[in-house]
């Protein structure tokens, strides 16, 4: 069975500070990789996704994200956060085995962000 | 960590009969919970915000008398797929929190696969 885990649970940073946010994933097939932010008050927001091509992925607000495929890793970067970038984010894995149809998404725990101004 | 169970993980029904998804809150009071359906190859889109004892929101285009939620307890919420149809196989998801959107984490469940033959 798929997993994800995002081993930093908790996070705070201060304005302008660089950010790295770990994702590991477990299946090693076909990966569909997504990184989601929820942002206080809000619902979930796509950040970026990665389904193939370049392992270096930009997103929304300045967020990337790398695919290592020999790490099993899917880390969240953004070189300077802002205080608006306080939020919950979350990785999530696409099982993308079946080409279609009913494909299972896994979420990791979720990563709480904190910036200080 | 808070646990949110979700059943079954996967069914297969006969097109015309009504499927009933099941997004238990083991240990914490789910004050919300929030159904989602995973596309092959797309982000997830939310379906409805359901709160305890009262009647769900639904997004736009999502058809309300074809996808029951009942949110009866503070720990239970259910969805129904009702005259299920080859075009509602798919993944759906359900997220809970057990207090306010933004204060609060979302805790996913493990998902549904639906198939409908």
């Amino acid at each position: 069975a798929q997993s994800v885990s995002q081993h930093n649970h908790h996070v705070i940073l201060s304005e302008a500070a660089s950010l790295e946010l770990g994702c590991n994933y477990s299946y090693g097939g076909t990966v569909n990789l997504f990184w989601y932010v929820q942002y206080p008050g809000q619902h979930l927001q796509l950040l970026l996704k990665y389904f193939s091509g370049d392992p270096l992925v930009k997103g929304i607000k300045g967020f990337e994200a790398e695919f290592i495929k020999s790490k099993f890793s899917f880390n969240l970067r953004k070189p300077s956060v802002q205080w608006s970038d306080t939020a919950e984010y979350f990785c999530a894995d696409l099982d993308g085995t079946s080409g279609g149809g009913a494909d299972g998404l896994t979420f990791g725990k979720g990563t709480h962000l904190i910036i200080q101004p | 960590g808070a646990v949110v169970s979700q059943h079954p993980s996967w069914v297969i029904c006969k097109s015309g009969t009504s499927v009933k998804i099941e997004c238990r809150s083991l240990d914490f009071q789910a004050t919300t919970m929030f159904w989602y359906r995973q596309f092959p190859k797309q982000s997830l889109m939310l379906m409805a915000t359901s709160n305890e004892g009262s009647k769900a929101t639904y997004e736009q285009g999502v058809e309300k008398d074809k996808f029951l939620i009942n949110h009866a307890s503070l720990t239970l919420s259910t969805l129904t797929v009702t005259s299920a149809h080859p075009e509602d196989s798919s993944f759906y998801i359900c997220s809970a929190i057990a207090g306010h959107l933004g204060l609060s984490p979302l805790h996913f469940g493990n998902g549904t696969r639906l198939t409908v033959t």
